[in-house]
């Protein structure tokens, strides 16, 4: 079965430190892994995306890694800002055989960036 | 502007009725989605249509209905078959099926009274 899981569930820091998130899957044949922000009561914005041979992508302060043997990707925010106070949503995508992909979701990382 | 309009963002229903939640989009997207999300649970899939006129159930199809007449819109209608419909109900677009880069509406909270 497809899994996607998120570490730390939820997470408290302090405006302008720096955090990183976990996300574990067992999503197979793997397509690419993307990261998502979803601020609360809005839809998800996408941050990046990582494919098999990539294992390492930035947009602006955040940064994303790959580790396509372990199944492992994090992301990194640097310099939190308030702004950054969202839920990150790990999502990874499977080939379907016969074309198409199937979107296998985490349950997100609840951030708060505090004074 | 481009984007996926939703609406409305909040709605309510009574036990027993139906009720028809909007989704238009202007990205000239062929795949049109519908996601349901509960705290404490990543999104999951209600239905999907990759083309005018198609659509296929997702992970949890039970108690929901969709149409796909104009490539701008995908409503999903909530039927009274739904045990438990009070949600956040996420729409989203991407290019075509086989692109995995989608986009989404601002959601409509559903809450049955």
């Amino acid at each position: 079965k497809n899994q996607v899981e998120q570490s730390p569930q939820s997470l408290i820091i302090l405006e302008g430190k720096n955090c990183t998130l976990q996300c574990n899957y067992t999503v197979s044949p793997f397509s690419n892994l993307r990261w998502y922000k979803q601020d609360t009561g809005r839809g998800p914005v996408s941050l990046t995306i990582m494919t098999f041979s990539e294992n390492t992508k930035s947009n602006g302060r955040y940064t994303a890694t790959l580790d396509a043997d372990t199944k492992q990707s994090s992301l990194h925010i640097t310099a939190s800002q308030l702004s950054d106070s969202a839920s990150y949503i790990c999502v990874v995508s499977a080939i379907l055989t016969g074309g198409g992909n199937k979107l296998t979701f985490g349950t997100g990382t609840q951030l708060k960036v505090e004074l | 502007d481009g984007g996926i309009t939703q609406s409305p963002k909040y709605l309510f229903r009574k036990e027993g009725q139906n009720v028809t939640l909007s989704c238009e989009q202007n990205l000239n997207h062929d795949a049109m989605y519908w996601y349901r999300q509960d705290p404490g649970q990543g999104l999951r899939l209600i239905y999907y249509s990759q083309i005018v006129n198609d659509f296929q159930k997702g992970d949890i199809a039970e108690g929901y209905s969709v149409s796909r007449e104009k490539k701008e819109s995908f409503p999903l209608t909530v039927t009274s078959a739904q045990k438990n419909p009070t949600a956040f109900y996420l729409c989203a677009s991407s290019i075509s099926h086989t692109n995995t880069e989608a986009f989404f509406g601002q959601g409509t909270r559903l809450t049955v009274v």
